[in-house]
């Protein structure tokens, strides 16, 4: 079965300083990647994919996510965190080889303090 | 392109009431997914379709039921509403790429549901 692993449920940054998410998967087949972000009483919107091409994903609003095999991660990151960038995000896994059921890891909320 | 539509937006059932939650896309897409939200869980797979006629179970789909008799709309049934099952409800839609990944999900805005 497949499944997801985001290792912080919480993590405070101050503005201007970098960001690193943690997300770890484990999937039976080559999987397909994503990084979500809700904020606060909002619906999902995606940041990026990684589908098996590049294994360096840029996204949108300066993130980036690289894929990385042989440590089944995928670690969102950005070198400048805003004050915007506060809400709860969410690494997904396509759960089988037809790109359907998707598994969503349990979120990590970002907080940017001024 | 509306993309994903979700209505109502809010809902208080009493239990064992009954309603229907509805979604329609019209970006053709193949595939469409219903999850619950509940805080600390991440969202969490409820029934998802194939196709037009084409539905199967997700991690969650006792005390709910779903159809897909077109493509653009998938509605969400709550057989006997129960309090375990106030959440906050998304849909969303996807597609399958030229080489066989998976597409980006688009997701509705979401149905905020009370069960008292």
């Amino acid at each position: 079965a497949q499944s997801v692993t985001q290792l912080d449920s919480h993590v405070s940054v101050s503005e201007g300083t970098p960001v690193l998410l943690r997300c770890n998967y484990s999937s039976s087949y080559s999987p397909s990647l994503f990084w979500y972000v809700q904020h606060p009483n909002k619906g999902l919107q995606l940041l990026l994919k990684y589908t098996s091409a590049a294994t360096l994903v840029k996204g949108i609003n300066g993130f980036e996510a690289e894929f990385k095999k042989s440590e089944t991660s995928f670690h969102l990151t950005k070198p400048s965190a805003h004050m915007s960038d506060a809400a709860e995000y969410f690494c997904v896994v396509s759960a089988d080889n037809y790109g359907q059921n998707f598994v969503f890891g349990p979120g990590t909320r970002l907080s940017v303090l001024p | 392109n509306a993309g994903v539509t979700q209505t109502p937006k809010f809902q208080v059932l009493k239990t064992g009431q009954s309603m229907t939650l509805q979604c329609a896309q019209d970006m053709n897409h193949e595939y469409m997914s219903w999850y619950r939200q509940d805080p600390g869980m991440g969202l969490r797979l409820i029934h998802y379709s194939v196709g037009a006629g084409i539905t199967d179970q997700g991690e969650v789909p006792n005390g709910y039921n779903v159809s897909r008799s077109t493509t653009e709309d998938f509605p969400l049934r709550l057989l006997s509403a129960a309090p375990s099952q106030t959440s906050v409800y998304f849909c969303a839609s996807s597609y399958s790429t030229a080489s066989g990944g998976a597409g980006t999900q688009y997701f509705g805005p979401g149905t905020r549901l009370t069960v008292l």
